[in-house]
């Protein structure tokens, strides 16, 4: 099984509301993300968490605050978004690589599309 | 700084054609993962190369790793309607949790 989980699909809000995104996987992966995406480009990091610690925040505003309650589960919590915030987040997983440690292949979830209005 | 730099961009085809996708670094990357994505879903993993040299074939996709693993390219045979999307080169940033991906190749074929 290779499947990452997220709710929900879509999501519309407005800018003073608190919303949360939520991604689960039972592959045993150590390793989770939460990537943002714009039309027509690749996904952009925004928060590596390993062993639930957060390991990476790519200097992304505090209105996204992540969080790990455990090894399966990542959330990503929303608050005073603003519309150019809208896209869509996405999921990942990793195992550490064979090299141990670092990140190998990354399996992503089927996104959250959220619109800020 | 690792970089993934992809060509073509975009490449629209007729149904049946063949097509080469590549994906080009100056580092050397441990792995390297293509993905295929739709509108408003999440890239799914096509194959993961590991190995210089490495081919790996995929029903009508092949998959190889250049021998100095700095590069990787796709090839479709015959391609189908149902090949349209983005497809995505990525690896990992050497020594951290970090991913890079590729600028992305959007395939359009044709029926």
């Amino acid at each position: 099984d290779t499947e990452v989980t997220q709710t929900p699909k879509h999501l519309v809000m407005g800018m003073t509301n608190k919303k949360s995104l939520k991604c689960e996987q039972h592959m045993g992966h150590r390793a989770m993300y939460w990537y943002k995406q714009k039309a027509k480009k690749p996904p952009e990091l925004m928060f590596v968490y390993s062993y639930e610690k957060l390991s990476i925040n790519e200097s992304v505003p505090s209105r996204f605050s992540p969080e790990c309650p455990n090894s399966s589960l990542l959330n990503l919590h929303l608050h005073a978004l603003q519309p150019e915030d809208s896209a869509l987040y996405l999921c990942a997983s990793s195992q550490e690589s064979l090299a141990g440690g670092y990140t190998d292949t990354q399996y992503f979830g089927p996104g959250t599309r959220l619109t800020v209005l | 700084t690792q970089l993934l730099e992809q060509s073509p961009q975009f490449l629209s085809i007729q149904e049946g054609e063949n097509l080469t996708v590549y994906c080009n670094s100056s580092s050397v990357f441990s792995s390297l993962q293509w993905y295929r994505q739709e509108p408003g879903e999440g890239p799914v993993l096509l194959v993961t190369v590991v190995t210089g040299g490495e081919v790996k074939k995929l029903k009508r996709l092949t998959f190889q790793f250049g021998d100095a693993r700095k590069d990787s390219s796709l090839h479709i045979t015959a391609a189908q309607p149902g090949d349209t999307g983005l497809y995505l080169c990525a690896g990992p940033v050497s020594g951290t949790y970090k991913y890079i991906f590729g600028t992305g190749t959007r395939l359009k074929v044709l029926a």
